[in-house]
C-alpha cells in the first residue's frame, strides 16, 4: 500500500517570508512519480511539478523549489518570498507504477499568506 | 486550449434521488479519472478510464456508483439512491496518456450536496 503524509495542516506567514511544505511518502515500488498540486480558493487543482523516483535533482521554478530525498522518502516544497496569491491548499501526491494510474494524495497543507 | 470542464458546478439533491455528473476532458487526452474530495476523507480516487474502458474501478465506494465514458471523450459519473455521506466535491481529471508519468489536469469539480 502507498501513503502520503503532509504533517502540516496549516501554515500562516507574512508576505515575503519563505515557507516550506513537508511531504513524506511510503511505497514499496521502486518506480514511482511524485507530484505537487495547488488548490486556490477557486477550487481547481493546478499541477505544479512531477518528479520520478530516479531523478533526485532538486528543481527550481521561479519562487518555487523542490527538494527530493529518497533516503528520507521526502519531497518538500519551498515557496520563496511568498505572496498573497500563494494562499492556497497544496497537495503532494504519489503514483507508484504498480498502483496503476491513480494518484494517492496527502491531506494537504493550507498556506495563508498575510499582507 | 480549453481545460477540463465539469457540469453542473453545484448540485443539491434529496436523499434517495439519482444524480449524474458530467466531465469533458481536454481534447486529445486519452485517460480520464474521477476523484472525490470530502472533509473527512480528503482526496480519493474513484475510477480511471483509458479510452472507453475502465481498467481500475477500485475506488468506487459502493455499487450505487457507476461511470461510463463514450467516444473516448465525455464521461458521466452516476450515483444512485444518494446518501448524505455522498456529499462531496467530485473532481474529474484527464491526462495525455495512461502511464504513471503523465500529469493529470483537473477540472473545477462538481459540489454535490445531499439533503
Amino acid at each position: 500500500a502507498q501513503k502520503v503524509t503532509q504533517a502540516q495542516t496549516e501554515i500562516s506567514v507574512v508576505e515575503k517570508e519563505d515557507v516550506t511544505l513537508d511531504c513524506v511518502y511510503e511505497t514499496r515500488d521502486t518506480t514511482y512519480y511524485l507530484f505537487w498540486y495547488k488548490q486556490p480558493p477557486s477550487g481547481e487543482l493546478v499541477f505544479l511539478i512531477r518528479r520520478n523516483s530516479f531523478d533526485e535533482q532538486n528543481e527550481i521554478s521561479g519562487r518555487y523549489s523542490w527538494n527530493f530525498q529518497k533516503s528520507t522518502s521526502s519531497f518538500n516544497f519551498t515557496i520563496t518570498a511568498s505572496q498573497v496569491v500563494d494562499s492556497a491548499v497544496y497537495f503532494c501526491a504519489l503514483n507508484p507504477r504498480a498502483a496503476g494510474n491513480k494518484l494517492t494524495f496527502g491531506g494537504g497543507t493550507r498556506v495563508l499568506v498575510k499582507p | 486550449g480549453a481545460g477540463v470542464s465539469q457540469s453542473p458546478s453545484n448540485k443539491v439533491t434529496e436523499k434517495g434521488k439519482d444524480v449524474e455528473l458530467r466531465c469533458d476532458p481536454i481534447s486529445g487526452h486519452t485517460a480520464l479519472y474521477w476523484y472525490r474530495q470530502s472533509l473527512g476523507q480528503g482526496l480519493e480516487f474513484l475510477i480511471y478510464f483509458q479510452g472507453n474502458s475502465a481498467p481500475d474501478k477500485s475506488g468506487l465506494p459502493s455499487d450505487r456508483f457507476s461511470a461510463e465514458r463514450t467516444g473516448g471523450s465525455v464521461s458521466t459519473l452516476t450515483i444512485q439512491r444518494t446518501q448524505q455521506e455522498d456529499s462531496a466535491v467530485y473532481l474529474c481529471a484527464s491526462s495525455l496518456g495512461s502511464g504513471v508519468s503523465y500529469e493529470q489536469y483537473f477540472g473545477p469539480g462538481t459540489r454535490l450536496t445531499v439533503t
